[in-house]
């Protein structure tokens, strides 16, 4: 059953901790993408990685950390330096490095912060 | 340069009637415009997408019509249905990078 794993679906910590998002794909695809989305906001880009060892900041990346040791698998740390990281967050995959044409999604990490 | 303006916000359509989600884009490189459908507490779906040298691109109950002189697309839901209440998104996107617009959410009145 191909698809994209992200764990957990809630996740809930206190300010100051920082938290890794998991994010696990099967689909043997080369890209990863992490999103945050906010009510209003749509779809913003924290950070991808086009192939293994290697990533490129996004449109939002301050406060965040990312690792490509494997292909299957891109974790995301929300660090404490990060001031507002209550979010959905979601995880994408694409078929080829260096495409964006068809990406496709986790079913998302809800991440509280009090 | 960058930005895909998506509307309406949101959006209320009778069960039976079309619904129709426009978006603009404003940079000519891009060269792909898929659209993505969101059910609350799940990631988005692909739904539908279309390449610029076709004017319209049809799949069932949902079609995109693209408009390249004008940078605009849209989508439209036929025969809408109860089950199609969701966030659309529409998107551009090149080799290089994909903007999504910021999202409608529609509902569908049983």
């Amino acid at each position: 059953d191909g698809g994209i794993t992200q764990s957990p679906k809630y996740l809930f910590r206190k300010e100051g901790q920082n938290v890794t998002l998991s994010c696990e794909q099967n689909l043997n695809h080369d890209a990863m993408y992490w999103y945050r989305q906010d009510p209003g906001q749509g779809l913003r880009l924290i950070y991808y990685s086009q192939i293994v060892n290697d990533f490129q900041k996004g449109d939002i990346a301050e406060g965040y950390s990312v690792s490509r040791e494997k292909k299957e698998s891109f974790p995301l740390t929300v660090t404490s330096a990060q001031k507002n990281p209550t979010a959905f967050y979601l995880c994408a995959s694409s078929i080829e490095s260096g495409s964006n044409y068809e990406q496709y999604f986790g079913p998302g990490t809800r991440l509280t912060v009090t | 340069q960058q930005q895909v303006k998506q509307s309406p916000q949101s959006l209320i359509v009778q069960k039976g009637g079309i619904s129709i989600i426009n978006c603009a884009y404003e940079n000519t490189a891009f060269d792909y415009f898929p659209w993505y459908q969101q059910f609350p507490g799940k990631g988005p779906a692909l739904l539908i997408a279309i390449r610029p040298d076709v004017s319209e691109k049809k799949e069932g109950r949902f079609t995109i019509s693209f408009n390249k002189s004008a940078k605009q697309f849209s989508l439209h839901i036929m025969d809408s249905q109860p089950g199609d209440s969701a966030t659309y998104f529409c998107a551009a996107s090149n080799v290089d990078k994909i903007i999504f617009g910021k999202g409608t959410r529609l509902h569908i009145l049983p």
